[in-house]
């Protein structure tokens, strides 16, 4: 069955620099979630999108930006980079918003030098 | 706001024992609870889940129990393998939230 896509999965990145992380959902969801994991931590909620528009929103710096495309596939921006932004970011994706069931992609390890 | 509360940090346990993971929450509005099961280097991967409607959930060799008015719930993996080595997370979602609130996580070893 097909999966939650991430692109890409590794990310190297100076300190102020941008990075763009990409999430391809489970064909036929239209929601699309956001989490960041830090080493050895549990998943952080970052952000949510149902049909294109920001649905719920969790602990995300002001540095960071997410849409969700037409084509339900989303972008997560992230500027300005820390090296406390080293992680892995997670999407995950549920065929409806709200306590149904989400699955989540492989992930992107984001490295910040 | 919620909080998801997740014993023990680690377990060992012999191949064919059995291994319970306990969680505790605070939002006695949350009415989901999924568990997830990360192996290194992987994407959570949803295991069982549960709704508050239901006291109990099985399938297969890995149940869950749900107590409202503790406003706890448990996983149950019953003859364990060495495969089911990894990280487990239990998360509750409040009523109303599309997030997803993770415990702490409970490293499994399942020794040979």
């Amino acid at each position: 069955a097909a999966g939650v896509i991430q692109s890409p999965r590794h990310l190297i990145k100076e300190k102020r620099e941008t990075a763009t992380l990409k999430c391809y959902p489970i064909p036929r969801h239209d929601t699309v979630y956001w989490y960041q994991q830090g080493p050895g931590q549990d998943p952080q909620f970052l952000i949510s999108f149902y049909e294109k528009m920001q649905s719920d929103k969790g602990s995300i710096p002001d540095r960071f930006s997410a849409q969700q495309f037409s084509d339900y596939h989303s972008e997560l921006n992230m500027s300005s980079l820390e090296l406390g932004d080293s992680a892995l970011y997670f999407c995950a994706s549920s065929l409806v918003v709200s306590q149904e069931t989400q699955y989540f992609g492989p992930g992107t390890r984001l490295l910040v030098l | 706001g919620e909080n998801v509360e997740q014993h023990p940090s680690t377990l060992s346990v012999q191949e064919g024992d059995s291994a319970v993971i306990k969680c505790t929450y605070s939002d006695s509005a949350s009415n989901y609870f999924p568990w997830y099961k990360q192996e290194l280097g992987k994407g959570p991967q949803l295991i069982i889940d549960i709704r508050s409607n239901v006291g109990e959930k099985k399938d297969q060799r890995i149940a869950v129990t749900l107590n409202k008015t503790a406003k706890h719930f448990s996983l149950h993996i019953t003859e364990t393998q060495p495969e089911d080595s990894a990280v487990y997370f239990c998360a509750a979602s409040p009523i109303g939230t599309d997030k997803l609130i993770f415990g702490t996580g409970t490293r499994l070893q399942v020794f040979p």
